[in-house]
Order: structure tokens, then sequence, then C-alpha cells
């Protein structure tokens, strides 16, 4: 069976500092990636898909980026924090099925970023 | 472009009560998927259904109902007998089945649901 893996669990970072997040998938090959950010009692934003090793998209321009440096690995980066970057930071993935379809998304346990 | 809205921001009922959480969606296509997700306190976004549009066939699954309605670009979704476990952020979504690999899921802005025991 298929398994998703998102550290850390919870992260507390000043303003300004460096931020890495990583996603892992387990069981799937050539899976769709993503990542999402959910600002407290709020819905969620979608920030990067991935389709392939080294195909980013991106949803909303910011002082984030992503990668995905493996087939099932992505991460999510920046080089200086805001306090604005707050929230909790899901990674889904996604089948290809035959006939490009997207099917439902299979999420993460998140990773909870609170910076000050 | 789509777009998926959840008029009920909060919810509560008391335990046993039967509940519905609506969900309206918008799209220009004829092909497209609809979700439910529940998101418990832990956070993690737990997937519940999937329907397609061909299929307007009401889904039972337990305690759990779904009603897809294209006349009126509905997909409401009804707990009976609610338990207290049942309190959660629900999370309604549409995709398009566009081309391969340009897919994405748009999410209402959810519904929480407290249950009163």
């Amino acid at each position: 069976s298929q398994t998703i893996h998102q550290w850390p669990a919870t992260l507390v970072q000043p303003v300004g500092s460096p931020l890495s997040l990583e996603c892992t998938v387990e069981g799937t090959s050539n899976p769709n990636l993503y990542w999402y950010r959910q600002a407290a009692g709020r819905g969620l934003q979608l920030l990067f898909y991935s389709v392939g090793i080294g195909q980013i998209s991106s949803e909303v321009p910011q002082n984030l980026s992503a990668s995905r440096p493996q087939d099932r690995q992505f991460i999510l980066s920046s080089k200086k924090l805001l306090l604005s970057d707050s929230g909790f930071y899901l990674c889904a993935w996604s089948p290809l099925p035959p006939g490009g379809a997207l099917y439902e998304q299979y999420f993460g346990p998140g990773t909870r970023l609170t910076v000050t | 472009a789509q777009k998926v809205t959840q008029a009920q921001t909060e919810i509560s009922v008391v335990e046993k009560e039967d509940v519905t959480l609506d969900c309206v969606y918008e799209t220009r296509d004829t092909t497209y998927y609809l979700f439910w997700y529940k998101q418990p306190p832990s956070g993690e976004l737990v997937f519940l259904i999937r329907r397609n549009s061909f299929d307007e066939q009401n889904e039972i699954s337990g305690r759990y109902s779904w009603n897809f309605q294209k006349s009126t670009s509905s997909f409401n979704f009804t707990i009976t007998a609610s338990q207290v476990v049942d309190s959660a952020v629900y999370f309604c979504a549409l995709s398009e089945a566009g081309g391969f690999g340009n897919e994405k899921l748009t999410f209402g802005t959810g519904t929480r649901l407290t249950i009163i025991p």
C-alpha cells in the first residue's frame, strides 16, 4: 500500500531563517505531487505541484520554492522566512491513471510551521 | 474557472442528530470529479469519496451518504446519527478532466462540524 511521509511534524523558525520541508511517498511510481498551505482556520491553498522529476509548477508567487530531485521526493524551501509563512503545510500525491483524469489526492500528516 | 462553495462555515449538532453539509460547484466542463475530505483535529486530510460527473447515483457508506445533483450543481454530504468522532472540518473539492498532468483539485473553504455529546 502507499504511504506518504512528511517531516518535521512541527517547526518553529525565526523570521529570515531558511526552510526545508520534505515529503516522500512509498509504494507508488511517478505520482503527481502537491504542496498546500493552510493558514489557521482557513482553507487549502495550492502552492506547487509536480508531474515528474524536475517539473515544478507554481500556483502562487512568493518567497517559497519547491523541488523534486527524485520520483517520490518533494521538497519545499525558502531562503528567508516571513511571518506570513506560518501555517500548516500539507503534501499530497495522486496517481496518474491512463487518460489523464485526476483522481483523489492522498495527504500526508502535515508540518505545522510557526515563524516567530 | 472552476469554483467550489461551502456556504456553511460552522455547524453544531447534538450527538445522534442527522446533519447535512452543503457543497455547490461551478465548472464549464462536462466531465469532472467531485470529492469530499475530512480533516480531524490531528490535521491530516482523509479522503472520503470521489464521484464522476456521469454518475448521479447517490451513495451510502455506513452512516455517510452523498447526494449528487447535476441540475443544481450540488454534492451534499449527510451524516446520519452523528457521533462525537465525526467532529472535524469537511472539505468538498472539484477537478476537471483536462489534459494529462495538468489537473488540479479546487477545494471549498470547508465546514467545521462540531458534534455535541
